[in-house]
C-alpha cells in the first residue's frame, strides 16, 4: 500500500523567511497530493493541492512542487508570518473508480519566530 | 467553516462501551470519509462511503463499523472500546465520484473521544 514520509518533523524559522517541507510517497500510481494545515485541536484545513498532470502550483505565498519521477513533493511558504505556525500534513491519494483514501505523512510542526 | 458538521464535539466513556459518532457532509457532497487521529499514529484513513455504499477501506478495526444513510449523513460506531481508541475522529466529505480523478476532501471539526 501507499506510504508517505514527511520531513522535517519540526521546523523553526524567523518571521519573513521561507519554509520548505518535503514528502516522498511510495505508490507511483498516486495522482493527488494535498497539503493540510492543522492548528491545535482544530480540523485539518486544505491549503493547497496538486494533481499529477502538473508540476507546480502557486497560491499567493504558498507553492507546491511535484516530481513524479522521484516520487516526491514539497510545500514552500514564503514571507512567513506568525499565523503560519501550525502542524502541516502532506498526503497522497489514488482514486480508482471513486474509491479514494488519503495517506498522510506524520506532520511537520512549523514555528514562526517573531 | 468547511460546511461539514460532526456531533458530539467531545465524548467521554468507559472501556467496553459502545459509542456512535455522527457526520453531516457539505451540501451536495456524496462521499464521506472517516479518519482517526491519535498522537502515536497520526491521521489514519478508516473508511469511505459514496451515496450509501462502502467504497474504500483502510485500517479499520473489526470493532468499528460505519454506514451512510439516504440523507447522506454518516455514523461511525465504535464498540468494545479500549483505552487506545482515545483519539480525534474526523469526518470529511467530497462532492462527486472521482472516476480516477481524486476529489478535494473537506474536514469537519472532529469528535474527541476519551476512553477511561
Amino acid at each position: 500500500g501507499e506510504n508517505v514520509e514527511q520531513h522535517p518533523s519540526t521546523l523553526s524559522v524567523q518571521e519573513g523567511d521561507s519554509a520548505v517541507i518535503k514528502c516522498t510517497y511510495s505508490d507511483s500510481a498516486s495522482n493527488y497530493f494535498p497539503w493540510y494545515k492543522q492548528e491545535l485541536g482544530k480540523r485539518p484545513q486544505l491549503i493547497i493541492d496538486i494533481r499529477s498532470n502538473v508540476g507546480e502550483k502557486k497560491d499567493q505565498r504558498i507553492a507546491v512542487t511535484l516530481n513524479k519521477t522521484a516520487k516526491h513533493f514539497s510545500l514552500h511558504i514564503t514571507e512567513t508570518q506568525p499565523e503560519d505556525s501550525a502542524v502541516y500534513f502532506c498526503a497522497a491519494s489514488l482514486g480508482i473508480q471513486g474509491a479514494q483514501k488519503l495517506v498522510f505523512g506524520q506532520g511537520t510542526r512549523l514555528t514562526i519566530n517573531p | 467553516d468547511s460546511g461539514v458538521t460532526q456531533t458530539p464535539k467531545h465524548l467521554i466513556t468507559a472501556t467496553g462501551q459502545r459509542v456512535t459518532l455522527r457526520c453531516s457532509p457539505r451540501s451536495g457532497d456524496l462521499s464521506v470519509y472517516w479518519y482517526q487521529q491519535s498522537l502515536d499514529q497520526g491521521l489514519q484513513f478508516l473508511i469511505q462511503y459514496y451515496n450509501g455504499e462502502e467504497r474504500a477501506k483502510g485500517n479499520i478495526l473489526e470493532r468499528f463499523s460505519a454506514q451512510q444513510f439516504p440523507d447522506l449523513h454518516s455514523e461511525l460506531n465504535l464498540s468494545s472500546l479500549e483505552l487506545g481508541d482515545s483519539a480525534l475522529y474526523f469526518c470529511a466529505s467530497s462532492p462527486r465520484l472521482g472516476r480516477g480523478v481524486p476529489d478535494t476532501q473537506y474536514f469537519g471539526p472532529g469528535t474527541r473521544l476519551t476512553v477511561l
